[in-house]
């Protein structure tokens, strides 16, 4: 079992309220992943961070922030909440610099967002 | 374009029967293909990883093949369990850059009966 962790595991929201979504993992890990999952859809990566004080958007145009402060924990965050961000969001870690061909992701549990 | 397509879309077999779940992919360059299962309100758990020089790779039950040369996965699931009732993902690296660039398919998922 991955330690890696997402809080909450669901949520309920009103739109235009500012939310955070949390991910820690214990590994050790440089890179962290965001990803956006509808259901019966393919993962899409929306941030990825390799290392503290790293961000970069992924493939998919989000409205959400992340931030790297610590190599353990890379937050999500919504500024204002729309019933368009529904959806599951996944965070991912992995990776050892230049051992890319090696490289696993280990996913947290995910959290479910609805927005009304 | 890249892209990882996955067939079936969904599958039902009974518990004890074998199953092999197909991955095309156009992904390119290719650098490894991964199969991750993902039980439902679950994130996804690595099964395999292959790179282009392999072309088997065993994981208990799980069994996946790797075709290079046709752009072809297929992961084999033997005796099957209810436990193995789940969303099956085929993922492609790329070695576009040393992000090692994922693309994912839509799964397929399975439903085994008991």
């Amino acid at each position: 079992e991955a330690d890696i962790y997402q809080t909450p595991r669901y949520l309920v929201i009103g739109t235009g309220k500012k939310i955070t979504l949390e991910c820690s993992q214990t590994m050790g890990h440089d890179k962290m992943y965001w990803y956006q999952q509808d259901p019966g859809m393919e993962l899409h990566l929306i941030h990825y961070s390799y290392g503290v004080n790293s961000t970069e958007k992924g493939d998919l145009s989000s409205e959400s922030t992340v931030s790297r402060i610590r190599t353990e924990h890379f937050p999500l965050t919504l500024e204002s909440a729309r019933p368009s961000h529904t959806s599951q969001y996944l965070c991912a870690s992995g990776g050892i610099a230049g051992r890319e061909y090696q490289e696993t992701q280990y996913f947290g549990p995910g959290t479910r967002l609805l927005v009304l | 374009k890249n892209q990882v397509e996955q067939s079936p879309q969904s599958l039902i077999i009974l518990e004890g029967k074998n199953c092999t779940l197909q991955c095309n992919y156009t992904v390119s360059p290719f650098s490894n293909l991964r199969w991750y299962k993902q039980d439902t309100g679950r994130g996804p758990v690595s099964l395999t990883i292959m790179t282009f020089s392999e072309n088997t790779k065993s994981n208990g039950r799980y069994t996946a093949t790797l075709d290079a040369d046709t752009k072809q996965s297929s992961l084999h699931i033997t005796a099957s369990q209810l436990s193995d009732s789940a969303s099956y993902i085929c993922v492609v690296s790329d070695r576009g850059s040393t992000l090692g660039r994922l693309y994912f398919g839509r799964g397929t998922q399975l439903t085994v009966w008991p």
